[in-house]
């Protein structure tokens, strides 16, 4: 049973560009989470969607949005980059029907120059 | 808001020692609490949980038990092995799909 995907593996964009993440979910997973991982730091929350819309948001400014798509994958959107947003993108999803379930992406590694 | 706060590393062992990382939270009410642990070039995987006061989770032979009244959830084991070497985060959480607020992350290094 495959776990979180995510791609790609690795990104290196230039400042003021526009970069699109994606992230598939567990099977039998319908809500995705996304986080932004900066070295040396702890995950800290940007979103959560479900049902195809926001249900939670991060203190994340408009620059970083997102989408899922019925089949429950998601993409993570970030506009007009700048060298700060260089970190790790971890995606986690989980299922409304479990206990607990959070299952996390080997996430992606943007580097902004 | 919530938060978490951990010890800061790197925590620096001998193989066969014992384990403790501090780990304590700011929250109101009673939100579940996660050990997770990040190897490297890995994402997270779920070390233990516990939900409720006095709880203890396990697993692999960490342990941490729910501490209310200190607002703690230090996590534990009796003897580390090389393979543990890794970086292990504190977090919370207010609901089962709720958002997780992690601490800062502690960096283990046991050597041989």
């Amino acid at each position: 049973d495959a776990g979180v995907t995510q791609s790609p593996t690795h990104l290196i964009k230039t400042r003021g560009q526009q970069v699109t993440l994606r992230c598939s979910p567990k099977s039998g997973h319908d809500t995705v989470s996304w986080y932004q991982q900066a070295l040396g730091q702890g995950p800290q929350f940007i979103f959560q969607y479900y049902e195809e819309e926001e249900r939670q948001r991060g203190n994340f400014p408009d620059r970083f949005s997102g989408h899922q798509f019925p089949n429950y994958s998601s993409e993570l959107n970030v506009n007009a980059l700048w060298l700060g947003d260089s970190a790790l993108y971890l995606c986690a999803s989980s299922s409304t029907d479990s206990t607990y379930g959070y299952t996390f992406g080997s996430g992606t590694r943007l580097t902004v120059v | 808001g919530d938060s978490v706060t951990q010890m800061e590393g790197p925590v620096t062992l001998s193989e066969e020692a014992f384990l403790t990382i501090n780990c304590t939270y700011t929250a109101t009410g009673y939100p579940s609490l996660f050990w997770y642990v990040q190897y490297p070039g890995e994402g997270l995987q779920l070390l233990l949980k516990a939900t409720k006061a006095d709880d203890k989770g396990s697993n692999k032979g960490f342990e941490a038990t729910y501490r209310k009244e200190t607002t703690s959830f230090h996590l534990e084991k009796g003897s580390v092995q090389v393979s543990d070497s890794a970086v292990y985060f504190c977090a919370l959480s207010r609901s089962n799909t709720g958002k997780l607020i992690f601490g800062q992350g502690t960096t283990l290094q046991v050597k041989p």
